[in-house]
């Protein structure tokens, strides 16, 4: 069971919009800066969003990220087959002391 | 550009110590504003964050493995490891090095992953 809560699978058609939701706590989310993760078939997983919305170098504005309050969610817009992958978001817990992680979002494009 | 680098046994047996080293290319460890750190994906699952050190040596453990974790750094050789004790089959996973930024604590970039298998 994660500390932070994410949907196990989601899905689009090409060209659509998709969001994927993060649930959290006071302790996490509501307190610290949320990061999200792309983890493509059979590789390590990259840095897509830091800092609840902002995008590393490289990282095309399709994939936009935002935080209210105990929650988070990141946004593709103009969905691509290459976006098929698996997606975690991640903060630090003040109370666990430590990073935790959503339990991952397989995203399909159909 | 900055690349980490896992190396260790790929097969521990169940109940001995297993020990992985990050080896750091393209940067020094040795920064006021990164941590190092340790994440693991067993086949099939989600990521955990098992803990990170910064260049002086303190570090930051899962209070879940806690008990089984030792992290150290080697400014040296630019280099960090990882030490998990008393290992069973649920510590199979792949294990990942990543730099971790103090305060924001995001982690990039991420090593290519090693996959350590526990069975006897």
């Amino acid at each position: 069971q994660s500390v932070l809560t994410q949907p196990p699978s989601a899905s689009g058609t090409p060209g659509q919009r998709v969001t994927i939701s993060c649930s959290g706590s006071s302790s996490n989310i509501g307190s610290n800066t949320v990061n999200w993760y792309q983890q493509l078939p059979g590789t390590a997983p990259k840095l897509l969003i830091y800092s609840n919305n902002q995008r590393p170098s490289g990282v095309p504005d399709r994939f936009s990220g935002s935080k209210s309050g105990t929650s988070a969610s990141l946004a593709i817009s103009g969905l691509r087959s290459e976006d098929e992958a698996d997606y975690y978001c991640a903060a630090w817990d003040d109370s666990l002391n430590g990073v935790v992680f959503g339990g991952g979002t397989k995203l399909t494009v159909l | 550009q900055l690349q980490l680098q896992e190396s260790g046994p790929g097969l521990v047996k169940p109940s001995e110590t297993l020990s992985l080293t990050c080896t750091v290319s393209g940067g020094s460890i040795s920064s006021n504003n990164y941590y190092w750190g340790w994440i693991r994906q067993p086949p099939g699952k989600g990521l955990e964050w098992i803990g990170s050190i910064y260049y002086s040596g303190s570090t930051y453990y899962n209070p879940s493995l806690k008990s089984r974790v030792t992290i150290s750094v080697d400014t040296s050789k630019n280099q960090f490891s990882l030490k998990l004790s008393s290992v069973t089959a649920a510590d199979t996973a792949v294990y990942y090095c990543v730099r971790h930024s103090v305060n924001t604590n995001w982690f990039d970039p991420w090593g290519q992953g090693t996959l350590v298998t526990v069975s006897s």
